[in-house]
């Protein structure tokens, strides 16, 4: 069974860095892409930024290029999002999510809420 | 730039009923590469329909997907109390390289 495990929720200050993971099972990691999905309270999906673990090839969206970063360790099958200096705004819900070939996100993780307050 | 606007923001609808969300695109895009998606509170979104009329595993035929160019369909034929829920189309392809509207809450009337 494919799943998508995603870290816990967290509670930051403005200013701290933060590092969220996503651990897939029960498929081959590497060949697939993993998307990372913006989810603030109340509000739509944004699509942030996609990693494909088999090589590391790396797209990101305009609206979170340089603001976030995506990562793989393909070794024990993680993506990784993470910030170096969160803010307020921040504070939202993120989900990792599989793409196919067609574009779609067929598979996503349970959701890492992120809080940012002083 | 593409934009995916859905129309209506909200349907209030009672079970049985049929349900139309529309999903209209700022620039052409390609069926192969138009999904729809459901959410429900606390929960992730779940893939409904891809390459915009097909559905995707353990969906319900009572969902449907049609559409081509810049106008997509996903209608609900006969609505179950577990449909009401915020559905989203989401388009792979155009910068940026996927894109989600806005989404269309059907909440029960």
């Amino acid at each position: 069974e494919v799943q998508l495990v995603q870290s816990g929720a967290e509670v930051k200050k403005p200013g701290e860095s933060l590092r969220i993971s996503c651990k897939g099972f029960g498929y081959s990691f590497t060949s697939y892409w993993i998307g990372w999905v913006r989810q603030m309270p109340g509000k739509g999906l944004e699509w942030m930024g996609i990693i494909y673990p088999g090589d590391s090839d790396t797209r990101y969206s305009p609206s979170f290029q340089g603001q976030v970063t995506v990562s793989a360790d393909k070794s024990i099958s993680t993506a990784y999002l993470q910030w170096s200096s969160l803010k307020a705004s921040d504070t939202a819900m993120y989900y990792c999510a599989r793409s196919t070939a067609g574009g779609d996100f067929d598979y996503w993780g349970q959701g890492a809420m992120v809080t940012v307050s002083s | 730039e593409i934009v995916l606007t859905q129309s209506p923001g909200t349907l209030s609808l009672s079970p049985g009923e049929r349900a139309t969300l529309s999903c209209r695109a700022s620039q052409s895009v390609s069926s192969t590469y138009l999904g729809w998606y459901q959410q429900k509170p606390g929960q992730a979104p779940r893939l409904l329909i891809y390459a915009a009329s097909t559905r995707a595993t353990g969906i319900p035929d009572r969902f449907s997907g049609s559409g081509s160019g810049t106008d997509f369909t996903l209608t609900i034929s006969r609505l179950e109390p577990e449909d009401f829920a915020v559905y989203y189309c989401q388009q792979y392809g155009r910068s940026p390289l996927f894109t989600f509207g806005p989404g269309t809450k059907v909440d029960i009337k």
